[in-house]
């Protein structure tokens, strides 16, 4: 079946660091591949997204690319803020008759520091 | 404004009384599942709907119900909670594949 692995956390980084929260997949056919971010007491928001390998998802200043060679969707920042403290949630989907679930990794919390 | 609202956003409540957290979203959205949030084990799905009077479960439903007999709207009902079933629960909502919108959350502590 699908699945996802990140990395663990929690992280703690100071202010303008460089962010980088690995993401693996384990999917049959061809997935979509999500980050997710969950500031406290809130909901998921989708951060970005990509549909197919090769294809660079953007938002916010984060970045992550689809490498389909080595099922990797790795999240990245150049230089993080306060505001950014969350958890993050790596995902896939990969439709199946009709079932648009999301696989989702177990999260990272973020804390960035002055 | 779009989005998915739940209700009620926090409760506590002890073994086997029946309960219901409403979900409801305005954006005409065909697709609903429900999520459970561990720590540890990130989201998994409860149960998810296609359609109107189309549902069917995910991955860990046992324990659960659902019904969608408007589009807008997607209960969770839990007939007899258990400990086991204390959780931060998230609705969500999807047009295409994959983009979900969630609801806020329900904290739900069952004693």
């Amino acid at each position: 079946g699908n699945s996802v692995t990140q990395m663990e956390g929690p992280v703690t980084l100071s202010e303008e660091a460089f962010l980088t929260i690995n993401c693996t997949y384990t999917a049959t056919g061809y997935p979509s591949l999500f980050w997710y971010v969950q500031y406290p007491g809130e909901g998921l928001q989708l951060l970005l997204k990509a549909t197919k390998a090769d294809d660079k998802g953007s938002n916010k200043g984060f970045e992550a690319t689809y490498r389909k060679e080595t099922t990797s969707f790795h999240l990245e920042k150049g230089s993080v803020q306060v505001s950014d403290s969350a958890v993050y949630f790596c995902a896939l989907s990969s439709p199946n008759f009709g079932n648009e679930k999301l696989t989702f990794g177990t999260g990272t919390r973020l804390t960035i520091i002055p | 404004e779009a989005q998915v609202t739940q209700n009620p956003r926090y409760l506590i409540t002890v073994t086997g009384k029946k309960l219901t957290v409403t979900c409801s979203q305005n954006m005409n959205h065909e697709y609903m599942s429900w999520y459970r949030q561990d720590p540890g084990l990130g989201l998994r799905q409860i149960y998810y709907s296609m359609n109107v009077e189309v549902t069917d479960k995910g991955d860990v439903p046992e324990g659960y119900k659902v019904s969608r007999k408007e589009k807008r709207n997607f209960p969770l009902i839990l007939e007899s909670p258990s400990p086991n079933q204390t959780s931060l629960y998230f609705c969500a909502s999807s047009l295409s594949a994959g983009e979900q919108f969630f609801g806020p959350g329900t904290r739900l502590t069952v004693l």
